[in-house]
């Protein structure tokens, strides 16, 4: 049973550019949901897609977007990067119909904005 | 506004000893309420929970407390394990799947 699965794990990008991460969802969830941790903090909720819909959003610019697929795999959108964007973006899954008590996380991307 | 504090940013304990880490929030709408481990370079590891329905869960060597009235919760580790050794994040969701995160401590176990 393949757990959260996330891509690329590490990447560095320049300032101004665009970065596109991947998410699958533990096998089974319908629910994909984005952080960003930055460094010694706790995970911030940047966005949650159910039925391919943004459900909830944290308070992020509008830089941040993404995407649900019917499979329930999702993307997260970053434009116009800046130096503080780096950080580590987690996707977390978990199933609607069990009142997504059960949040599980993947490894996380690591991105760099130089 | 941090709604989720954990006030102690370490925590070291001796090996077979108990662990306690503790959490305070601020929202009273949060009606579940978890407990994550996290290695350096790795996401966070599902722990133990409790909904706002009870004022204790266990699970092996991990108990978490929760005292509603002064909304404080604490994660409980006996014996304490070398391999117990990572930042632990408390989080709460008030009836949506949003968690909100505390900023985590680190807990040292030593041999």
């Amino acid at each position: 049973d393949a757990g959260v699965t996330q891509s690329p794990t590490h990447l560095i990008k320049t300032r101004g550019q665009q970065v596109t991460l991947r998410c699958s969802p533990k096998s089974g969830h319908d629910t994909v949901s984005w952080y960003q941790q930055a460094l010694g903090q706790g995970p911030q909720f940047i966005f949650q897609y159910y039925e391919e819909e943004e459900r909830q959003r944290g308070n992020f610019p509008d830089r941040f977007s993404g995407h649900q697929f019917p499979n329930y795999s999702s993307e997260l959108n970053v434009n116009a990067l800046l130096l503080g964007d780096s950080a580590l973006y987690l996707c977390a899954s978990s199933l609607e119909v069990l009142g997504g008590n059960t949040i599980y996380f993947g490894e996380g991307s690591w991105l760099t904005v130089v | 506004d941090q709604q989720v504090k954990q006030n102690s940013p370490s925590l070291s304990v001796q090996e077979g000893r108990i662990s306690i880490l503790n959490c305070d929030y601020t929202n009273s709408m949060f009606d579940y309420f978890l407990w994550y481990k996290k290695y350096p370079a790795e996401g966070p590891t599902f722990l133990i929970s409790i909904s706002s329905i009870k004022d204790k869960n266990e699970d092996g060597r991990f108990t978490v407390f929760l005292n509603k009235s002064a909304k404080h919760l604490s994660l409980h580790i006996v014996p304490s394990q070398p391999g117990d050794s990572a930042v632990y994040f408390c989080a709460a969701r008030g009836g949506s799947e949003k968690l909100v995160f505390g900023k985590g401590t680190k807990l040292t176990v030593n041999p």
